[in-house]
């Protein structure tokens, strides 16, 4: 049973393009959480998917910043016109249930760096 | 809010010694606590949960600790090994919501 995958492991954008992160939970968990982690600190909550629905995206900007989880496929974090802010890594977790009292999987993120 | 917070920053110890880490947590509301160990280049990895009607709970080599009263977690390793040189991790939950909160993180320095 394969683990949360992430990809690209590593991306590079100049400023002002746009970054697609992927995120495939882990088979059976339908609910997707993304979070932004900079150097030498803590994960922030971004957003909570399920399947075709955005929970909660309060942790999210709201410029620039979109999350999908559709029905087929991977959830993607998409940042457009990226700016040197927004190199960072950022994680995936995927969980069979809402309920925050549950164990989340995590990716091994993607580190993003914005040139 | 988000306050989940961490009294040490870094920890260094002896390879073999028992390491403590601490966390401090402000939500009343949170009964669920666990422990992530983030190693480099790597995405969190869970070590030990508790809920908040236990006050202790142990694992292979790790017991976590819960004070309420306080609001304190910790998470003991004992005879720590090098493979236990990583980023520790607390975060909280409620039951029912689906927001975990991740703490600042500790740095666990083993030394040989």
């Amino acid at each position: 049973n394969a683990g949360v995958m992430q990809n690209p492991r590593h991306l590079v954008r100049r400023r002002g393009q746009e970054a697609r992160l992927r995120c495939s939970p882990m088979k059976g968990h339908s609910h997707v959480y993304w979070y932004r982690q900079l150097p030498e600190e803590g994960l922030k909550f971004m957003v909570y998917l399920q399947k075709e629905n955005i929970i909660d995206e309060s942790g999210m900007p709201k410029e620039r910043f979109s999350a999908e989880f559709p029905k087929e496929g991977p959830s993607i974090l998409r940042i457009q016109q990226v700016v040197r802010g927004d190199s960072a890594a950022y994680f995936c977790a995927s969980s069979p249930t809402r309920d925050s009292t549950y164990e989340q999987y995590f990716g091994p993120g993607t580190r993003l760096t914005v040139t | 809010g988000e306050s989940v917070g961490l009294h040490l920053p870094t920890l260094s110890v002896q390879e073999g010694d028992n390491s403590i880490i601490n966390c401090a947590y402000s939500n009343s509301a949170s009964d669920y606590f666990i422990w992530y160990k983030q190693e480099s280049g790597k995405g969190p990895q869970f070590i030990i949960d508790i809920r908040s009607n236990m006050d202790k709970r142990q694992g292979q080599r790790v017991t976590v600790l819960l004070n309420k009263t306080v609001k304190h977690l910790s998470l003991q390793i004992a005879a720590t090994q090098p493979g236990d040189s990583a980023v520790y991790f607390c975060a909280e939950g409620v039951t029912g919501g689906f927001k975990t909160i991740f703490g600042a993180g500790t740095r666990l320095f083993v030394k040989a």
